[in-house]
Order: structure tokens, then C-alpha cells, then sequence
């Protein structure tokens, strides 16, 4: 969804290095969400938020941390990146105001390799 | 706890045949249930919802997909398939008493529709 993006959509690092992934969207939906893909695992949540100053942890938070630097600005940071960490990465956004049962919006994913 | 599950890793169709993608869930409550699909070096984009109402519902794309309460499934169809539906789909649940958005996913299928 051209609305909803990501950068970088592809990254080679080496261990230990610090890395961030940057979302941005411009639907105006409050809610936002960063998940990983694995093959044959389906998409796990590492993180999510309600709005700036809502963050919560989803299944997988370890080893990630995240921040809300605006509405429309979700950034996903490994602090010392290991090679487990190698995945495809979605941020996702929602709307909260019309009830709670609304799908969610999905950028074009980075693909990260850790070496 | 609530969980997805896709028992077909791939499913393989000869173009205008019938299709069918395979999805079991187990929650507490009515779930909400979602269908989306991954084409390559896309993100997701979302096919269609249950809520609440009549089981089959219609989606993007000419799909659709039966709820059945008493199985607990949520599979998808379409009754023409086309050589361009092949993608990996996801089906995913939300718990309905959750107030977070959060869906977890299947596991993934690939759909393969042969000329």
C-alpha cells in the first residue's frame, strides 16, 4: 500500500552493528504496528502502538526497540543486530476511531540480513 | 490462547478450476477473521473480513470465504482461478475481546495456479 512506507526496503549488516527501520504513513491512522515474516512462521508482532505516547511489546520484543516520533513516524531499532535477526520486516497501521474490527494497512517490508 | 492455522503449506490449481485455501482457528469468543494475500516483494494487502453476519463473505479479487462456526474455519475461495492469484495468502484472528488491534497470523500458504 503506496500509503504506508518504508526505507530501507533492503539492508545488508554485520553483527553487533545498530540498525533502524524507519515507517511513515500518510492514511492518519493512529494506530501502528511492526511486525517480522519468517518463512513458514507467518508474521509475529514485535511492537505496536496506540498513538506517541502509547507503545506496548508484542510477542517478540526482544532484541528490538521502537519508537513513535510522531502520529505518522514508527521507527524499529536493533541496538547490536545478530544474525537470528534476519527477516523481512512490515510496518502496519490501522484506525482505531471507527471501531475494532478494522483491517490493517501494510507497507512494502525491508528486508534485512544480518551477517 | 487464540491461534491460526493453515494445515497447506501449497496449493497447486489449474487455471479455472476452483480454489481453495484452508484456514482453522482457535479463540475465545466470535473472532474477527481476516484473509490477506502477499504477491512478491509486496507487502500484504487485505482480501476481505468476518465479522459478525452472514458466513460467506465476498472480498477483493473475486474471492471469498466461508465462516463455519462448529469447525472453526475460515476458508478461502474462488470459484475461477487465474494464473496472476498466485501469491502467498494469510489468514489471521483477533481476539474480539482484545481492544488492541492485534491479529496473529497463520502460518502462510502458497497458492500455485498453473496455465
Amino acid at each position: 500500500d503506496a500509503d504506508v512506507t518504508q526505507t530501507p526496503r533492503n539492508r545488508i549488516t554485520k553483527t553487533g552493528k545498530r540498525i533502524m527501520l524507519e515507517c511513515s504513513q500518510t492514511k492518519g491512522h493512529d494506530r501502528m504496528y511492526w511486525y517480522r515474516q519468517d518463512p513458514g512462521l507467518g508474521l509475529r508482532l514485535i511492537y505496536y502502538s496506540f498513538d506517541v505516547k502509547d507503545i506496548n511489546k508484542g510477542e517478540i520484543s526482544d532484541g528490538y526497540s521502537v519508537s513513535r516520533q510522531a502520529q505518522a513516524k514508527f521507527s524499529l531499532s536493533l541496538e547490536s543486530a545478530i544474525p537470528n535477526q534476519t527477516a523481512l520486516y512490515f510496518c502496519a497501521t490501522s484506525e482505531m476511531r471507527t471501531g475494532l474490527y478494522n483491517e490493517q494497512f501494510f507497507g512494502p517490508g525491508t528486508r534485512l540480513t544480518v551477517l | 490462547a487464540q491461534s491460526v492455522a493453515q494445515p497447506e503449506d501449497q496449493v497447486n490449481v489449474a487455471e479455472g478450476n476452483p480454489l481453495t485455501v484452508k484456514c482453522t482457528y482457535s479463540v475465545s469468543g466470535n473472532p474477527y477473521l481476516f484473509w490477506y494475500v502477499q504477491y512478491p516483494n509486496r507487502g500484504l494487502q487485505f482480501l476481505l473480513k468476518y465479522i459478525t453476519g452472514d458466513n460467506l463473505v465476498k472480498g477483493s479479487y473475486g474471492f471469498e470465504a466461508e465462516f463455519n462456526k462448529s469447525q472453526t474455519s475460515f476458508h478461502l475461495k474462488k470459484p475461477s482461478a487465474l494464473v496472476s492469484d498466485s501469491a502467498l495468502y494469510f489468514c489471521a484472528v483477533r481476539e474480539p475481546a482484545s481492544n488492541t488491534g492485534k491479529l496473529i497470523f497463520g502460518q502462510g500458504t502458497t497458492l500455485q495456479v498453473k496455465p
